[in-house]
């Protein structure tokens, strides 16, 4: 079944302690990229990555970091995370960069609590 | 830069009743446009697109949109709502001539409340 897998899909945490949340897409998708989702503000982008090694800054990338070592694998590293990173995060993959009129396929989310 | 309205936090309707969920974009050049359903504690799901073509579009679950270029809108549509319709609803837009990034920009959602 072709999916986008996120890990954890609940967390709480303590400010400053390091945590990756896990992304996996199964679809050879060459575009991912990370969303935060707070009420009343939609989806924000974090980051997003065109293929391996490529990684790029979105609308809210400050605390947080990202990486593309494999294609099918797109962590989302908060180094020192606050508060203020409480959130609902989800992963997205879509076929590739040209593909622009292709639809994104979304994790199921990690909801994230930074005390 | 490219951005997206939805002008209505809430919507509610009747089941059996036609419902309409609003959306606007502005981008510099042509638009490719989405819709996403979110239902509570899971991802969003893809609904439809616009491309190119017909300015009306039909997708999953009986939903439908209007493009239309003059009001930059894609306003999307159901003839008779169901109570399973109820959800959080998401525009997107993609402008294949921004900054070169792809970037998918979503409206701040619309909840869809559909009554018994």
């Amino acid at each position: 079944e072709a999916q986008v897998t996120q890990n954890p899909r609940y967390l709480i945490t303590v400010t400053g302690k390091k945590l990756t949340v896990t992304c996996s897409q199964n679809m050879n998708h060459e575009y991912m990229s990370w969303y935060r989702q707070d009420p009343g503000l939609g989806l924000r982008q974090i980051y997003y990555s065109m293929n391996v090694e490529v990684t790029d800054k979105g609308d809210v990338p400050e605390g947080y970091k990202v990486s593309r070592k494999e294609k099918r694998n797109f962590p989302l590293i908060l180094e020192s995370p606050s508060p203020n990173q409480t959130s609902l995060y989800f992963c997205a993959s879509s076929l590739n960069q040209q593909g622009v009129n292709t639809e994104a396929f979304f994790g199921q989310g990690t909801r994230l609590t930074v005390v | 830069a490219q951005s997206v309205a939805q002008p209505e936090d809430q919507v509610n309707v009747a089941e059996g009743n036609p419902l309409t969920v609003k959306c606007t974009y502005s981008v510099s050049g042509n638009p490719y446009l989405f819709w996403y359903v979110q239902y509570p504690n899971r991802g969003l799901q893809f609904l439809l697109k616009y491309i190119t073509g017909d300015n009306l579009v039909k997708g999953s679950y009986g939903f439908e949109a209007e493009f239309n270029k003059s009001q930059t809108s894609f306003h999307l549509k159901k003839p008779s709502a169901l109570v399973s319709d109820s959800a959080l609803y998401f525009c997107a837009v993609r402008d294949i001539h921004g900054a070169g990034s792809y970037q998918l920009t979503f409206g701040k959602g619309t909840k869809l409340s559909v009554i018994p």
